[in-house]
């Protein structure tokens, strides 16, 4: 149980264009989910985090104009690199936690999405 | 705010030995620590939590103690095999808000 998919897992793409990426809870209803940015070799670095049906609350440094945080749904959120660049080539993983995993604060991840912007 | 900290950062251990890695923060508000395995290009993995009216948890070749009072929590892994190479990540919660170490690239050698 507590399955977090994402999707795609790859995506590489051109200055300018608009990214998003899909993270969802399969077997469990995800009320807060979380958006991490990893660099190579580097520790996870949340973006934001986000409730179902309400914004989300990004961390100091993280444009929330650049990236648009969706949770729509208690199984879906997505994550839109909006023109994206290279500077925003990295790996994506989001979270999801929920009651249904016993533990209000447990948090399962997803396998990531690597973005490249060339 | 909470700060983690990680150690080693890099962990090489012969097969069948132990590897333990060790972490320690900052707020003693914080009262739930999980252990996550990264391998590489795939996200983090859940693989022991630990809360903190816990001392002690074990599951199978893993277990986690956790010193409230010195603030520092510690990840033990028996008979290592080379599929428990991976980068190793420890976190300290508090209000659902994590805060992660910088990681531990463990690697068994055969």
């Amino acid at each position: 149980g507590a399955v977090v998919s994402q999707h795609p897992s790859r995506v590489i793409c051109k200055s300018g264009t608009s990214v998003k990426i899909e993270c969802r809870s399969l077997d469990f209803q995800a009320t807060t989910m979380f958006w991490y940015r990893q660099f190579p070799k580097q520790s996870l670095m949340l973006m934001a985090t986000s409730n179902e049906g309400s914004k989300a609350t990004y961390e100091q440094g993280v444009e929330k104009d650049k990236f648009l945080i969706n949770h729509a749904s208690l199984t879906l959120s997505t994550l839109t690199v909006a023109s994206a660049h290279p500077e925003d080539s990295s790996f994506y993983i989001c979270s999801a936690g929920g009651t249904w995993t016993g533990s209000t604060d447990t948090q399962y991840f997803g396998p990531g999405t690597r973005l490249t912007v060339l | 705010g909470e700060n983690v900290e990680q150690h080693p950062s890099t962990l090489s251990v012969q097969e069948g030995d132990s590897a333990v890695i060790k972490c320690t923060y900052s707020d003693s508000a914080s009262n739930y620590f999980p252990w996550y395995k990264q391998e590489l290009g795939k996200g983090p993995q859940l693989i022991i939590d630990i809360r903190s009216n816990v001392g002690e948890k074990k599951d199978q070749r893993i277990a986690v103690t956790l010193n409230k009072t010195a603030k520092h929590f510690s990840l033990h892994i028996t008979e290592t095999q080379p599929e428990d190479s991976a980068v190793y990540f420890c976190a300290a919660s508090m209000m659902n808000q994590f805060y992660f170490g910088t990681g531990t690239s463990l690697t068994v050698i055969p």
